[in-house]
C-alpha cells in the first residue's frame, strides 16, 4: 500500500511569509508525528497526534509553530513570519496505534529554504 | 531529560571489514531503542529494534544497560551498508523518538 506522503517536496519562501506543510499518513495509523532535521543536526520532534487525544505540542520550538490533524488523518504544520533558522527537512511519521514499540513510518520530508 | 548520543559522525571502512556503530543514551526509565537508516535518496526506515533481538541485514545490537550503550554491529560490511545511520530513543510518556545526530557509513571497495 501506499506510505506516508508528504507535500511539497520543496519549498522556498522569503523570510516573513507563513508556510503550510502537509502529511498524509498511511490509511488506518492512528498516531502521527512531525519532526525537524536541520543541517547536520539529528531529527528533533515537533508534535504527536494519537487519534483523539490533545495533540502533545511539547516539541514546538516557539508560538510561530502550529499543527492540526483533521478528520484523523491528514496533517497540516504552519509555520508562521518564517525565520531562516526555520530552513530544514520536516519530517512526517505515523504509527498504527502511537505505542512505543511500534516502528514509525517516514515520509520523504519537504525541505524548507527561507531567503 | 532524555538523550541519544552518536559520538561519530563519519565511519568509513573498508568493504568486508567490521562495522561498529556507536550509540549511547540516558534516560530514567526502561529504554526502548531503535536504528533506523537512510540510505540515498531514499527515505528514513528502521533497521531494528532492541525488544526483537533480530538481525537485519547482518546487522545486531545488544542493548547494555550497564553502559547505556545500543552499538550497532556488522561482522563483515557491504557497500550497499552505506547509509546515514540514526539511534533512536522511545519515551513512553512522550510516544515520539529521541534521535542521535546520525553517523554516517562509507564502505568502500
Amino acid at each position: 500500500g501506499a506510505g506516508v506522503s508528504q507535500s511539497p517536496s520543496n519549498k522556498v519562501t522569503e523570510k516573513g511569509k507563513d508556510v503550510e506543510l502537509r502529511c498524509d499518513p498511511i490509511s488506518g495509523h492512528t498516531a502521527l508525528y512531525w519532526y525537524r532535521q536541520s543541517l547536520g543536526q539529528g531529527l528533533e520532534f515537533l508534535i504527536y497526534f494519537q487519534g483523539n487525544s490533545a495533540p502533545d505540542k511539547s516539541g514546538l520550538p516557539s508560538d510561530r509553530f502550529s499543527a492540526e490533524r483533521t478528520g484523523g488523518s491528514v496533517s497540516t504544520l504552519t509555520i508562521q513570519r518564517t525565520q531562516q533558522e526555520d530552513s530544514a527537512v520536516y519530517l512526517c511519521a505515523s504509527s498504527l496505534a502511537g505505542g512505543e514499540q511500534e516502528t514509525q513510518y517516514f515520509g520523504p520530508g519537504t525541505r524548507l529554504l527561507v531567503l | 531529560a532524555q538523550r541519544v548520543t552518536q559520538p561519530e559522525k563519519l565511519l568509513s571502512v573498508f568493504k568486508g571489514a567490521p562495522v561498529e556503530l556507536k550509540c549511547n543514551y540516558s534516560y530514567s526509565g526502561s529504554p526502548e531503542l531503535f536504528w533506523y537508516v537512510q540510505y540515498s535518496r531514499q527515505r528514513l526506515q528502521l533497521l531494528l529494534r532492541h525488544i526483537s533481538r533480530e538481525s537485519i541485514k547482518g546487522f545486531t545490537a545488544d542493548l547494555n544497560k550497564g553502559e547505556t550503550s545500543f552499538h550497532l554491529k556488522k561482522p563483515f560490511a557491504q557497500e550497499e551498508d552505506s547509509a546515514m545511520y540514526y539511534c533512536a530513543l522511545a519515551d513512553t510518556g512522550r510516544r515520539a523518538l529521541t534521535f542521535g545526530s546520525g553517523t554516517r557509513l562509507q564502505v568502500q571497495p
